[in-house]
């Protein structure tokens, strides 16, 4: 069975740009959650989707917002960019959203110039 | 608040040698813990994860980690380390209180030299 997958692998904007990255989560999966993970740290929580509904989101501004597809698969979209956006950007999937082990893609690096 | 600390950053042990790689939470409830390892320029990979039940969880790649309620930790263990296990290791906690979501500690680089 095929991973978590993840589209671009890297991206490059510059300031004040728009940005949509896109996840598709492992077959049966109906949850998927973004992280990012800046140098050197752990991964922040963002959003979490199941069936299609946001469960959960994290302390993060409003130019950061995302969606799930019929189909389960999600987008993540920043506005406005900034400098301090650049990042690598998780998405990880899970069955359920409960206890369930979360599954990682292999990220998305988006450099913000 | 739910929180996790690593407080090593960085943790260096000899091929063949047992290692360990420490791991303190602080829950209001029950906790519910998880060790993720990341190679470089890939996702972070399950290891292993506490719910309830024995005190000593067994995962991927010859991994353990053992709970402890007395001490609020969750070390990471492996009786005979690898040159490939050099890697990134996070320690997360399930927030039980926020729709369940992963709070993750700081991570702790672990080499294995030859």
């Amino acid at each position: 069975d095929a991973g978590v997958t993840q589209s671009p692998t890297h991206l490059i904007k510059t300031r004040g740009q728009q940005v949509t990255l896109r996840c598709s989560p492992i077959s049966g999966h109906k949850s998927v959650s973004w992280y990012q993970q800046v140098l050197g740290q752990g991964p922040q929580f963002i959003f979490q989707y199941y069936e299609k509904e946001e469960r959960g989101r994290g302390n993060f501004p409003d130019r950061f917002s995302a969606r799930q597809f019929p189909n389960y698969s999600s987008e993540l979209n920043v506005n406005a960019l900034l400098l301090g956006d650049s990042a690598l950007y998780l998405c990880a999937s899970s069955k359920g959203q409960g206890l369930n082990e979360q599954f990682f893609g292999p990220g998305t690096r988006l450099t913000v110039l | 608040a739910q929180s996790v600390a690593q407080p090593e950053d960085q943790v260096n042990v000899a091929e063949g040698n047992p290692l360990t790689v420490k791991c303190t939470y602080s829950v209001s409830g029950n906790p519910y813990l998880f060790w993720y390892v990341q190679y470089p320029n890939r996702g972070l990979q399950f290891l292993l994860k506490y719910i309830t039940g024995d005190n000593l969880v067994k995962g991927s790649y010859g991994f353990e980690a053992e709970f402890n309620k007395s001490q609020t930790s969750f070390h990471l263990k492996k009786p005979s380390a690898l040159v490939s296990d050099s890697a990134l290791y996070f320690c997360a906690v399930r927030d039980m209180d926020s729709n369940y979501q992963l709070i993750w500690g700081a991570g702790t680089k672990l080499i294995i030299k030859p």
